[in-house]
């Protein structure tokens, strides 16, 4: 199965500037890769996320990067907000087919500092 | 719109024994998972269901877990008996159609289960 590995595991920063968090994925066939972010006590919920026809795509502060041919991708917070603070996940599946499982990785916990 | 509902949202029980978690997808949400979040990782599927009928089962331990989804509504996971490492948090999702359209998850809050 797909195996999905994402770093740093910790993250902190000041407020405003920049965060990265980057994954890579085993399964060549994967086209789906979506973010999520998890707040304390919550499910996680999707923020972003990018089809493998794509090599990037932003929304507002967050924008998300994808490489098939090395098979990573990042996740990228500008000017970031202590509200950002949260554990961050990315995932990988195969859309198209009825099952898209979805394979997380262990999570980022990013702290934004005031 | 109403979210995914789970409950209880906490439950402490001694191991070999057994615990019932419930969840109310989002309403017209065809397909239904439940995944276990171990303290530290991500989220792991457990099961998913397409309607009333399951669809994906493989990382369930059967001898101990099962879940059902009567009527393709609403459902419920259960675990008897109870190990220590089946400590974690439950999230249930839903989506419209995760293989054809866009796929989005939506979580419930999670139910959160300490086995003593």
């Amino acid at each position: 199965g797909e195996n999905v590995e994402q770093h740093p595991s910790t993250l902190s920063v000041q407020e405003g500037d920049s965060a990265v968090i980057k994954c890579t994925y085993s399964d060549s066939a994967s086209n789906y890769f979506p973010w999520y972010k998890q707040e304390l006590g919550k499910g996680p919920q999707l923020i972003i996320d990018i089809r493998s026809n794509v090599g990037e795509k932003k929304d507002q502060r967050i924008a998300v990067t994808l490489n098939k041919t090395a098979k990573h991708f990042s996740l990228h917070i500008t000017e970031t907000q202590p509200e950002d603070s949260a554990v961050y996940f990315c995932a990988a599946s195969i859309r198209g087919s009825t099952l898209g499982r979805l394979y997380f990785g262990r999570g980022t916990q990013l702290t934004v500092w005031p | 719109e109403a979210g995914v509902a789970q409950s209880p949202r906490y439950k402490i029980i001694e191991k070999r024994q057994s615990v019932a978690f419930w969840c109310n997808p989002i309403s017209g949400h065809a397909t239904l998972y439940w995944y276990q979040q171990i303290l530290g990782q991500g989220p792991k599927l457990l099961i998913q269901f397409q309607n009333n009928g399951v669809v994906d089962d493989s990382q369930l331990p059967k001898d101990r877990f099962s879940a059902e989804r009567l009527k393709g509504v609403d459902s419920t996971l259960k675990i008897q008996p109870a190990k220590l490492e089946d400590s974690a948090v439950y999230l249930c999702a839903s989506s419209l159609n995760p293989g054809l359209n866009t796929g989005e998850l939506f979580f419930g809050e999670g139910s959160r289960l300490t086995v003593l």
